[in-house]
């Protein structure tokens, strides 16, 4: 069971480069979610798509756009890359409707630098 | 909106020992809580959830969370610390949303266990 799979699982990216963070999921999940974390700061939430056809802003969306391609993938891409944000980049998915608890199913993990 | 509180940023502690990790949230209504453990360059794993029921609630590895009302917190312990459990832990509390709910996770606690 691959469960939440994202790629790539580093880059290095110039400052204005553009890109995109792939994640899939196979739990038949309705949300994922797009975190970013850093140190100190826990993990803090860029993007979330609550179903398949929609998305939404969490805390910290300036630089990113998403993609809710359907139901088991959820991209994230960088428009012109910043230092600001580099960061370790979380895909997440969860069950989303009926007894929705909120646990999330995290992927291991995209390790962004921008230089 | 919710918010979590770690009170440490890092525990050191000898194999064998006692630890516990505190974690206190904000909120008035009833509240999902989960532990979150992150090992060194992996994803996020849940540790333990505090759903409703039982207060104190246990992970297969030895750790267990009390849920306090009253106080708002829910502490992680664990009697005698290993080696391996060396990592980073997360506390989250879920948010409840329009569409369901989602997390909210403190800054994160790093426990280092020494030999």
């Amino acid at each position: 069971n691959a469960g939440v799979t994202q790629t790539p699982k580093f880059q290095v990216l110039k400052t204005g480069q553009s890109m995109t963070l792939q994640c899939a999921q196979d739990m038949n999940h309705n949300s994922m979610y797009w975190y970013r974390q850093d140190p100190g700061m826990g993990l803090r939430l860029i993007y979330y798509s609550a179903s398949e056809g929609t998305t939404d802003k969490g805390e910290v969306p300036n630089g990113y756009n998403v993609s809710r391609l359907n139901k088991r993938e959820f991209s994230l891409r960088l428009e012109s890359a910043a230092p600001s944000q580099t960061s370790v980049y979380f895909c997440a998915s969860s069950e989303g409707r009926g007894r929705n608890t909120g646990e999330l199913f995290f992927g291991e993990g995209s390790r962004l630098t921008v230089l | 909106a919710q918010s979590v509180t770690q009170l440490d940023s890092q525990v050191p502690v000898f194999e064998e020992a006692p630890v516990e990790l505190r974690c206190n949230y904000s909120s008035s209504v009833s509240v999902y809580l989960f532990w979150y453990v992150q090992y060194p360059n992996q994803g996020l794993q849940l540790l333990l959830k505090y759903l409703s029921g039982s207060t104190l609630v246990e992970s297969i590895n030895g750790f267990e969370a009390e849920f306090n009302k009253s106080q708002t917190s829910f502490h992680l312990r664990k009697p005698s610390v290993h080696i391996s459990d060396t990592a980073e832990y997360f506390c989250a509390v879920s948010e409840t949303m329009e569409y369901g709910n989602k997390l909210v996770f403190g800054a994160g606690t790093i426990l280092r266990v020494k030999s």
